[in-house]
């Protein structure tokens, strides 16, 4: 059974880092492309950022590019979301998702995790 | 970027009734098209890819249409645990989703 297991989340004060934590399993994870995928409270999703199996290719939503950092480690079949300079409009559940394929571009995501809520507040 | 909007915000509907969801995109993303269901509490699950084939698994009461900007997902004879938040997304460019469409039970 594929499967994806965040967490890391938690509260932070503004201007605060966390790091998120995604662990994969039940497929080679190594061939994937993944993302981040994140939910305000009580609102939609929003795209945040993806990296390829190789990680040459990262991408980065615009209301985050140049705070959060993503990385894996195909050894530990781990995704990871470094979080810096958080704002409170940073405050989300946190989805890791799978893309189809090995992309330079995120696609679809299926499966997604369970989710990591994160709360920014002092 | 490609804005999505869904249609309408909120459906209240009966067990067993047939609910058709509507999906526009600001410009054309081909058939580049996804849908979502959210349960309540749970995480978003693939249901529809390329506008109109169901992801593994998911039953055949399920369908998407459209092309373009126009997009439609049609659920039929709708079940208990079809009650959940649907979301359209684009994949043509940097992936948007809609604002969703809530099915709440009538």
């Amino acid at each position: 059974e594929v499967q994806l297991v965040e967490s890391g989340g938690g509260l932070v004060k503004p201007g605060g880092s966390l790091r998120l934590s995604c662990a994969a399993s039940g497929f080679t994870f190594s061939r994937y492309s993944m993302n981040w995928v994140r939910q305000a409270p009580g609102k939609g999703l929003e795209w945040v950022s993806s990296i390829d199996s190789s990680s040459s290719y990262i991408n980065y939503a615009d209301s985050v590019k140049g705070r959060f950092t993503i990385s894996r480690d195909n050894a530990k079949n781990s995704v990871y979301l470094h979080m810096n300079s958080l704002r409170a409009e940073d405050t989300a559940v946190y989805y890791c998702a799978r893309d189809e394929d090995d992309l330079v571009v995120p696609s679809l995501f299926d499966p997604w995790g369970q989710g990591t809520l994160v709360t920014v507040s002092s | 970027e490609i804005v999505m909007t869904q249609s309408p915000a909120t459906l209240s509907v009966s067990p067993g009734e047939r609910v058709t969801l509507s999906c526009r995109a600001s410009q054309s993303v081909s058939n580049n098209l996804a849908w979502y269901q959210q349960p309540p509490g749970q995480a978003p699950r693939l249901l529809i890819y390329g506008a109109s084939t169901r992801a593994t698994g998911i039953p055949a009461r399920f369908s998407g249409s459209g092309s373009g900007t126009e997009f439609t997902l049609t659920i039929n004879s709708l079940q208990s645990e079809d009650f959940a938040v649907y979301y359209c997304q684009q994949y043509t460019d940097w992936p948007t989703f809609g604002q969703g469409t809530k099915v709440e039970v009538k």
